[in-house]
């Protein structure tokens, strides 16, 4: 069966523009995290969405990083005008409820700003 | 809050040698307990969990017991192979977090031949 999927693989874009990352989870799963990998910072939650609940948005580090699941399914993660300390993998996971949960990694888009 | 640590590497190790990664958590509830591994070009993959005290993880020859008391949960490996090569991340989940993970800063492991 297929696993979480990311696109684009790869991003650069030059700073202050916006990109959208896109996630689509394993089919029946309800839970669907996001998470950031940074050589600084290491592996840090961003996200996380379960249901129709209002996602945690706990996370993310700025106003200008926002996330949107559509049907329960899909996600979009968007950051507005890019900075430099963006460049990142951003990883998308999902998980079946209820937890404890073992979530399942997608391949992840590595993000540049240049 | 949750947090992580992990033994820093990175960890270099002849073939057949043993391993060991430490990990501490310091955590609010009762949290159950992960190893991730990233193979090279690779995503990131569960290698093993453990969900309560005592409970012992196993996958591909690694151990990690979930020693509530030390709160600690080491990986071991009896004798490493050069495909074992990898970045190992510890994380934890507190049943409080729905399931968000808190990772250590990982710790890179190459296996000589």
């Amino acid at each position: 069966g297929a696993g979480v999927s990311q696109s684009p693989s790869n991003k650069v874009t030059e700073k202050g523009k916006d990109v959208e990352l896109r996630c689509d989870p394993i089919s029946g799963h309800t839970a669907l995290y996001w998470y950031r990998q940074s050589l600084g910072q290491g592996l840090e939650f961003l996200i996380y969405f379960q249901g129709n609940s209002a996602p945690d948005k706990s996370g993310l580090p700025s106003d200008r990083f926002s996330a949107e699941r559509t049907g329960g399914s899909v996600s979009t993660l968007t950051i507005q005008r890019t900075q430099q300390e963006d460049s990142a993998v951003y990883l998308c996971a999902s998980s079946k409820p209820p937890g404890p949960d073992t979530q399942y990694f997608g391949p992840g888009t590595r993000l540049t700003v240049l | 809050g949750d947090s992580v640590t992990q033994m820093e590497g990175p960890v270099t190790l002849s073939e057949e040698a043993f391993l060991t990664i430490n990990c501490t958590y310091t955590a609010t509830g009762y949290p159950s307990l992960f190893w991730y591994v990233q193979y090279p070009g690779e995503g990131l993959q569960l290698l093993l969990k453990a969900t309560k005290a005592d409970d012992k993880g196993s996958n591909k020859g690694f151990e990690a017991t979930y020693r509530k008391e030390t709160t600690s949960f080491h990986l071991e490996k009896g004798s490493v192979q050069v495909s074992d090569s990898a970045v190992y991340f510890c994380a934890l989940s507190d049943p409080g977090r729905e399931g968000k993970l808190t990772f250590g800063q990982g710790t890179i492991l190459t296996v000589h031949p």
